[in-house]
This record gives C-alpha cells, sequence and structure tokens, in this order.
C-alpha cells in the first residue's frame, strides 16, 4: 500500500505568511493528488486536485505543486479564515489520506 | 444545488450490523463514481472505497477486509455503505462523497459499543 506522510502536523503562522504544508507518498502517485481543507465541524472542502489545479471559486492564494513522490500545498498571505486542518490525498492505486496538518495563527 | 444526505447512523453493539445510506439530488447521480470516507473523532480521514456509475465494480480499502459492501440504485440517486460485524474501531463519522470529492455529505455517526 502506498502511505502518505504529511507534515508538519501543526503549524502556527501570522497573517500575511506564506505557508507551505508537505505531503509525501511512499511511492510515486504520478500527479494523482488532490488536498482538501476542513474547518471544525465541518465537511472537508476540495482546494486543489491534479496535484496543482485549482478548484472553481478557491482563492487563488492557495497553490498546489509537486511531482513523483513529494507535494506541496502553499498558502500565500495567510488569512485568519485559513484557519483549519489540510488533508492531501493520493487517489493512485486506490486512495489514501494523510494524517492532517492542523493550521493555526499565531 | 448539489447535496449528498446521509442517514442510517446509530448506535450499534459490537459484531451487529448497520446500513448507511446516502442520497443525492441536483446532479445526474448515475453518471459519477461514488465513495465512502470516514472520520474518527479528532483524527484523519479513511477512505473506505468506492463504486462506479452502474454499480458493476466496487474498490475498497485494504483495513475493511470484507465486513463492508457499497452499493448503489441508480433509479434511487442513493448509495449504500452496508456494514456488518462491526467493531469498536468502526466509531466514526461516515461521509459520502461525489464529483471527484467536490461534493460531501454532511456526515453520520456511527457509534460501536456495548
Amino acid at each position: 500500500d502506498i502511505q502518505m506522510t504529511q507534515s508538519p502536523s501543526l503549524l502556527s503562522a501570522s497573517v500575511g505568511d506564506r505557508v507551505t504544508l508537505s505531503c509525501k507518498a511512499s511511492q510515486s502517485i504520478y500527479n494523482s493528488l488532490t488536498w482538501y481543507q476542513q474547518k471544525l465541524g465541518e465537511a472537508p472542502k476540495l482546494l486543489i486536485y491534479d496535484a496543482n489545479s485549482l478548484q472553481t471559486g478557491i482563492p487563488s492564494r492557495f497553490s498546489g505543486s509537486g511531482s513523483g513522490t513529494d507535494y506541496t500545498l502553499t498558502i500565500s498571505n495567510l488569512q485568519p479564515e485559513d484557519v483549519a486542518t489540510y488533508f492531501c490525498q493520493k487517489y493512485y492505486s486506490g486512495s489514501t489520506f494523510g494524517s492532517g496538518t492542523k493550521l493555526e495563527i499565531k | 444545488e448539489v447535496q449528498l444526505v446521509e442517514s442510517g447512523g446509530s448506535l450499534v453493539q459490537p459484531g451487529g450490523s448497520l446500513k448507511l445510506s446516502c442520497v443525492a439530488s441536483g446532479y445526474t447521480f448515475s453518471n459519477y463514481w461514488m465513495d465512502w470516507v470516514r472520520q474518527t473523532p479528532g483524527k484523519s480521514l479513511e477512505w473506505i472505497g468506492e463504486i462506479n456509475t452502474d454499480g458493476s465494480k466496487t474498490n475498497y480499502a485494504p483495513s475493511i477486509k470484507d465486513r463492508f459492501t457499497i452499493s448503489r440504485d441508480n433509479a434511487k440517486s442513493t448509495l449504500y455503505l452496508q456494514m456488518s460485524n462491526v467493531k469498536s474501531d468502526d466509531t466514526a463519522i461516515y461521509y459520502c462523497t461525489s464529483l471527484g470529492g467536490d461534493y460531501w455529505g454532511q456526515g453520520v455517526m456511527v457509534t460501536v459499543s456495548s
């Protein structure tokens, strides 16, 4: 099974910062990666699909990049409403979620 | 407006069975694969499995080990999750998802306890 490892598990940053969240696969997943944002008490919300495609309606401060085994979600100009837990999900050869990164505002 | 509404969650004893439903509306249900995902309290998401458009093909997470069965009724725009021989580790919020993860239901709670 392909394992997905997210880091860090907890990230604290200031409003206006640029933050980078990492997601690593145990083998290549060929850009078959989705990023979700989950706020407390809500269902996950799709942000990025196919590793780097921004979902319609998602602010352009969110971006995804990477290839092979290493992927990144970048949030530029961090806003208070971005406080959430972020999950990556691979959908190559079955589906698996990462353990999440909890993003807080300092 | 796309809506996914799960139902059927409850308290069930270990070893028991439960069937969850997910009614879809606002789009052509029969055109899309559907997934079930669960989330244990305070923890990560776990993909349970998926079903193709006509219900002829399913894929499951290895951890499910033949205890769960996903099915669908396109005439009723409804997705199902049959859970058997449930364990305490199956206690979670269960979500149905569609359109490549773009839409999620509100989730339904399943508690496995004696």
